[in-house]
């Protein structure tokens, strides 16, 4: 059984389209994540839900719009994509905090042409 | 600021051989701090932690973390590596306020 899921693995689309990556876990954790990982290898939080609110929202374009519509989904909506927005994004989830372990997607790799 | 410092990019070392990867940070206080591992095509994992206590940390598939407090630092090590170890090795802290920061991360390379 897949722990955190991811959908779809690739995605590649045009500057300017909206798309989303949907994330589901197994696990009967409260909290769920986005990450970006760059071109680097560079991974950085994005956004954090707990129980279906926002906890951790970084800095980061309101083109993102993360949607929790129970503790087992958490997707992601990016409008007007940009070539920058390409990137492996991970959904993970934990118990409680990010301090607990959390445990990761398979990654969604978006592609902007 | 705080900040997560992995200073090697990339290691080589041969099937069998020893293992350090290095860790610094830069947090005023002592703050949480992991190691997880990325395989290729994968997600990441938890390999080990640290919260409070004993500064030497095993983990997941022989590893083990030492926290140095003199020198803010969380090197991963592993007596002997295995092929099956090449992977992409993340140093992480938590820090007050639930914030979360991953190291650049260091490419672990193993010659057969």
């Amino acid at each position: 059984d897949t722990a955190v899921s991811q959908t779809p693995k690739y995605l590649v689309t045009q500057m300017g389209n909206d798309k989303s990556i949907k994330c589901e876990q197994n696990l009967g954790h409260d909290t769920m994540y986005w990450y970006k990982q760059d071109s680097k290898k560079f991974l950085k939080i994005m956004f954090s839900y707990n129980n279906k609110e926002l906890i951790i929202n970084e800095t980061v374009p309101n083109r993102f719009s993360p949607k929790s519509p129970d503790k087992a989904h958490l997707n992601l909506h990016i409008n007007s994509l940009e070539l920058g927005d390409s990137a492996v994004y991970f959904c993970a989830s934990s118990q409680g905090n990010p301090f607990n372990e959390q445990f990761f997607g398979p990654g969604t790799r978006l592609t902007v042409l | 600021a705080q900040s997560v410092t992995q200073p090697d990019i990339h290691i080589t070392v041969s099937e069998g051989a020893s293992l350090e990867l290095r860790c610094n940070y830069s947090y005023g206080a002592t703050p949480y701090l992991f190691w997880y591992v990325q395989s290729p095509g994968q997600g990441l994992q938890l390999l080990l932690k640290y919260f409070s206590g004993d500064t030497l940390v095993q983990g997941i598939k022989g590893f083990e973390a030492e926290f140095k407090r003199s020198q803010s630092s969380f090197n991963l090590r592993k007596p002997s590596v295995h092929w099956s170890d090449a992977a992409e090795y993340f140093c992480a802290v938590g820090i007050t306020g639930n914030q979360f920061y991953f190291g650049t991360g260091t490419s672990l390379t193993v010659i057969p």
